[in-house]
C-alpha cells in the first residue's frame, strides 16, 4: 500500500531557528503539494510542483519559506527563520495530475515557541 | 475561481444514510468535483471524484445534477468511524482551483 511519508512527525523549535520538513511522495506521482493547516485558517495551499518544477508557490511567505524537490523521491519545505505564527500542521500530498485525487502524508506538527 | 459552499456541520445516527451537499454555482465546463475526508490528526483522504451524473465506489456515491451547480456526497449506513470533516473541491487540470479546501462539513455520527 503506497503512502506519502513525512518527517519529522513532530517538531518543537525556538523562534528564529531553521526548520526543514521532508516528504517522500508516492512512487510514480509527478505532482507534489505542500499545505498548512491551522484551526483559524483551515487548509492552505503553500506550493505545488509538477515533475519537480515549481508551478505555484504564491501561497507561501517568500521571505522565510522555500520549497524544493531535489529529486523525484524527495520534497522539502524550509522555514528560516521560524516564527510562532508558523506553528501548524504541514501536510505534503502527491498525485498523478492536478485534477486527480491527492494522497496526503501524515503531516508534520510544528510548534515554534 | 469556482467557490464551494457546504454546511458547516451535520449530525447523524449510526446506520443512517448521510447526504452532504456542496454548492458550486460558478463551476466551469472543465471542472471536476472531488471529495475528501479528514479525521482528526490525519491528512485528508481522497474519497470520490466525478464530472456529471453519478459515480459510485466502495466508500460513497456522488450525485451531480445536469446543471452541475451542486453535488451530493452520499455515505450509506454511517458508523461512528465516519465522524470526520468532509471537503468538496471543484477545479480543473490546469488550474489551482482544485487545491482550495474551504471549511468543509463536520459530520458527527451519534450512537
Amino acid at each position: 500500500d503506497a503512502r506519502v511519508t513525512q518527517t519529522p512527525r513532530h517538531k518543537v523549535t525556538e523562534m528564529g531557528q531553521e526548520v526543514t520538513m521532508r516528504c517522500q511522495p508516492i512512487l510514480g506521482h509527478n505532482t507534489v503539494f505542500w499545505y498548512r493547516q491551522t484551526m483559524m485558517q483551515g487548509l492552505e495551499l503553500l506550493a505545488y510542483f509538477r515533475n519537480r518544477a515549481p508551478l505555484d508557490d504564491s501561497g507561501m511567505p517568500k521571505d522565510r519559506f522555500s520549497a524544493e524537490m531535489p529529486d523525484a523521491t524527495l520534497a522539502t519545505l524550509k522555514i528560516q527563520p521560524s516564527e510562532p505564527r508558523d506553528s501548524a500542521v504541514y501536510f505534503c500530498a502527491s498525485g498523478l495530475t492536478l485534477r486527480s485525487g491527492q494522497y496526503f502524508g501524515p503531516g508534520t506538527r510544528l510548534t515554534v515557541t | 475561481l469556482a467557490k464551494t459552499t457546504q454546511p458547516i456541520s451535520m449530525d447523524s445516527y449510526e446506520g443512517q444514510e448521510v447526504n452532504i451537499t456542496c454548492s458550486h454555482n460558478n463551476i466551469a465546463t472543465n471542472d471536476y468535483i472531488t471529495w475528501y475526508q479528514q479525521f482528526p490528526s490525519q491528512g485528508p483522504r481522497f474519497i470520490i471524484q466525478g464530472y456529471k451524473t453519478k459515480v459510485k465506489n466502495e466508500v460513497a456515491s456522488l450525485f451531480i445534477p445536469a446543471d452541475r451547480k451542486s453535488s451530493t456526497l452520499s455515505l450509506p449506513r454511517v458508523s461512528l468511524s465516519d465522524t470526520a470533516v468532509y471537503y468538496c473541491l471543484v477545479g480543473e487540470e490546469t488550474g489551482a482551483n482544485n487545491l482550495f479546501f474551504g471549511t468543509g462539513t463536520r459530520l458527527t455520527v451519534i450512537p
